[in-house]
C-alpha cells in the first residue's frame, strides 16, 4: 500500500523568510502525481502545487516550489518570502496514475511569526 | 462560480444515533469523493463516485457507513449507530471525470467539511 509521511508536525518561520516542508512517500508505481495542499482554519483544502512523476523539472507556482527526488521518494515544499497568510496546515498527497483517491500525509502545521 | 458546499457545517450527536451529511458538488463535475479527517490526522479516503458507475467503497471503515449520490449530483454520507471514534471532519470533493482533459489527472476541489462530534 502506498504511504505518505510528513515527519514535521509543526514548523515556524519568520515573515519574509524561506521555509521547507518535508514529505516522503512509498510506492512501487512508476507513474503518479504528488501534491501539496494547504488547509487554513476554514478547513477547505486548497491545492498549492502539483508534480507529475514523469517530469524531471521541479514544479513552481510563484513563491512555492518543490524539490522532487524520485529515486529517494522525497517531495519537499519550499515557501519563499513567507507571508502571514501562508499560516495553515500543509498536507502532502499522492495519487497513482489513473487512480482517483488521494493518499495524504499527517500534515505539518506552519506558523508565520511577524 | 459556486464551489463545493457541505451541510451541516457542524453536527453534534449522541452515541448510537444515525447522522446524514450532505455534499453539493460543483456543477458539471461528475466525480465525487468523501474523505475523513480525524483529529490531528491527514485525510483518509472513504468512497468515490463517478457518473453512473458503481462507486468505489474500498475506504469505508465499517458497514455502519454508507453513501449515495442521487441524480449524479448531490451526495449523502450516512453513519448509522454512531460511535465516539466516528468524531472527525468529513470532507467532500468533486472533479471532472478523470481523463476528460486528455490526462489521468483532474483537480479535486474540496468543500469546507462537516465537523461531526459524537458524545
Amino acid at each position: 500500500a502506498q504511504t505518505v509521511t510528513q515527519s514535521q508536525p509543526e514548523m515556524s518561520v519568520q515573515e519574509a523568510e524561506t521555509v521547507t516542508l518535508s514529505c516522503t512517500y512509498d510506492t512501487s508505481e512508476s507513474d503518479y502525481y504528488l501534491f501539496w495542499y494547504k488547509q487554513p482554519p476554514s478547513r477547505q483544502m486548497i491545492l498549492v502545487i502539483r508534480q507529475e512523476a514523469y517530469k524531471q523539472q521541479n514544479a513552481t507556482e510563484n513563491r512555492f516550489s518543490v524539490n522532487f527526488q524520485k529515486a529517494a521518494k522525497s517531495f519537499s515544499l519550499k515557501i519563499s518570502d513567507s507571508q502571514l497568510g501562508d499560516a495553515a496546515m500543509y498536507f502532502c498527497a499522492y495519487q497513482p496514475w489513473g487512480a482517483q483517491k488521494l493518499v495524504f500525509g499527517q500534515g505539518t502545521r506552519l506558523t508565520i511569526n511577524p | 462560480g459556486a464551489g463545493v458546499s457541505q451541510s451541516p457545517s457542524n453536527k453534534v450527536t449522541e452515541k448510537g444515533k444515525d447522522v446524514e451529511l450532505r455534499c453539493d458538488p460543483i456543477s458539471g463535475h461528475t466525480a465525487l469523493y468523501w474523505y475523513r479527517q480525524s483529529l490531528g490526522q491527514g485525510l483518509e479516503f472513504l468512497i468515490y463516485f463517478q457518473g453512473n458507475s458503481a462507486p468505489d467503497k474500498s475506504g469505508l471503515p465499517s458497514d455502519r457507513f454508507s453513501a449515495e449520490r442521487t441524480g449524479g449530483s448531490v451526495s449523502t454520507l450516512t453513519i448509522q449507530r454512531t460511535q465516539q471514534e466516528d468524531s472527525a471532519v468529513y470532507l467532500c470533493a468533486s472533479s471532472f471525470r478523470t481523463g476528460t482533459s486528455g490526462s489521468s489527472y483532474n483537480e479535486q476541489f474540496f468543500g469546507p467539511g462537516t465537523r461531526l462530534t459524537v458524545l
